[in-house]
């Protein structure tokens, strides 16, 4: 089956420390998203991709948090220096977005990052 | 900020019942997705409906939309104890770059 992969799964790191969390997009699929679950503010849009071109990444903290694609098999999301608010789940999808932009999202397993 | 706002927040019916929850959007949309979520997984994609349709089934499910209320319904008909779950709705916009931009979210409990 074809799906999208997360890794790590969990994260547990210490204030101040860098993290590093990187998504496998579905093969094919031409729009990556990056989204951040907390129970207070539900799923926020971080930053979304097309054709690897950034096109929107005004929901993301720019001082400390930084979004890329190297290749087309590889999304990263950044946080730098790292912060107890960051405490969230994070989760990458990916879709198929033809001319008229209706793109069903798949998502992965969502990674848990827990700052301390 | 959320454009999409579903209403109720938790919703607990017995087994067999019908669930229906709402979405309320701001602004113009291409079209309204529907996602459920299990405890500690990934969102599932269930259903998309355009801005020109405003019915649509699949299986047990069943979704309007009303743009001119901005307004959309996702129906679960015989509902089952494995449909406990969030719900969420998504609006991709006309404005923009076609973000998917998601609700707070429906809690389901089906009892059994």
């Amino acid at each position: 089956d074809a799906r999208v992969t997360q890794t790590p799964r969990d994260k547990v790191t210490e204030m101040g420390q860098e993290v590093t969390m990187r998504c496998q997009p579905i093969l094919g699929h031409n729009t990556v998203f990056w989204y951040r679950q907390t129970m207070m503010q539900g799923l926020e849009l971080l930053a979304y991709f097309r054709n690897r071109a950034p096109l929107d990444d005004s929901g993301m903290p720019k001082d400390r948090f930084s979004a890329e694609m190297p290749d087309a098999t590889l999304a990263t999301l950044k946080i730098q220096p790292s912060e107890p608010r960051d405490s969230a789940v994070y989760f990458c999808a990916s879709g198929l977005t033809g001319p008229v932009g209706n793109t069903e999202a798949f998502f992965g397993q969502g990674t848990r990052l827990t700052v301390v | 900020s959320q454009q999409g706002e579903e209403d109720p927040q938790a919703l607990s019916i017995q087994e067999g019942e019908n669930a229906t929850m709402n979405c309320s959007y701001k602004t113009s949309i291409n079209n309204l997705q529907w996602y459920r979520q299990n405890s500690g997984r990934g969102l599932v994609h269930l259903i998309l409906i355009r801005s020109n349709e405003r019915e649509k089934h699949s299986g047990r499910l069943r979704v309007t939309l009303d743009t001119s209320k901005k307004s959309s319904s996702l129906l679960i008909t015989a509902s089952r104890a494995a449909d406990t779950a969030s719900y969420f709705c998504a609006t991709v916009l006309i404005q923009g770059a076609q973000k998917l931009v998601f609700g707070q979210g429906t809690r389901l409990t089906i009892n059994p």
